[in-house]
């Protein structure tokens, strides 16, 4: 079980808007620690996608949009493309005794129907 | 263009050993932090451990803790992950990736497999 909750699947038509949701706790993105999100299309690596909470990498289309408040971050994706069908990830970081882990939240499937 | 090569996977017994090699070219390796995450097949992505710019701190999964051993080598531009005592849980692909540490973990590899089954 991840330590950053995600829903495993959402899904949209072409041109709807959608959200992911990652909720994680004080020890991570409530003690502060920033949240990137990852794209993986089907059979490849992982992409950046959304970096320290709202930002896109160079070549990252505006459709991708991060935001964090609290405990939680969520990514939206306006415009839905059939491109777009991929597993999304968040990931922060989590206070530990040693300093601090990299966590992943479990991966949601974006369908698009 | 930059690029992070992996290689060293296969298939593997349980209790047996493997070396990961990832060969990074196009930037500055020395700059960098740099991370293994791995795939269980059909799973998410777990962070297994990663490496400051020198080598000097190293940080691991509980679940690795103990058995593997990240290492690096920058006059090769070469990451390297020892992995000992592999179990059927860490049957996964294996990508070596770039962490800037601040803007998120931003090349990847194409990762390698490792199958633990007798």
């Amino acid at each position: 079980q991840s330590v950053l909750t995600q829903p495993p699947s959402v899904s949209g038509a072409p041109g709807q808007r959608v959200t992911i949701s990652c909720t994680g706790s004080s020890s991570n993105i409530g003690a502060g620690y920033d949240v990137h999100w990852y794209q993986q299309l089907p059979g490849t690596a992982p992409k950046l996608l959304i970096y320290v909470n709202s930002n896109r990498p160079s070549g990252v289309p505006d459709r991708f949009s991060g935001s964090k408040s609290g405990t939680s971050a969520s990514l939206a994706i306006t415009g839905l493309q059939a491109e777009d069908e991929a597993d999304y990830y968040c990931q922060s970081y989590d206070s530990s005794l040693s300093g601090w882990d990299v966590i992943f939240g479990g991966g949601t499937k974006l369908t698009v129907l | 263009e930059v690029q992070l090569v992996e290689s060293g996977g296969g298939l593997v017994q349980p209790g047996g050993s493997l070396r990961l090699s990832c060969a990074a070219s196009g930037f500055t390796f020395s700059s960098y932090w740099m991370t293994w995450v791995r795939q269980a097949p059909g799973k998410g992505l777990e962070w297994v451990a990663n490496i400051k710019q020198d080598g000097s701190e190293k940080y691991y999964v509980d679940s690795v803790k103990g058995r593997f051993s990240i290492s690096r080598d920058n006059a090769k531009n070469s990451l390297y992950l020892q992995m000992n005592s592999l179990r059927a849980e860490d049957t996964a692909a294996y990508y070596c990736a770039r962490d800037t540490m601040i803007r998120g973990v931003d090349i990847w590899g194409q990762g390698t497999m490792v199958t633990v089954s007798s």
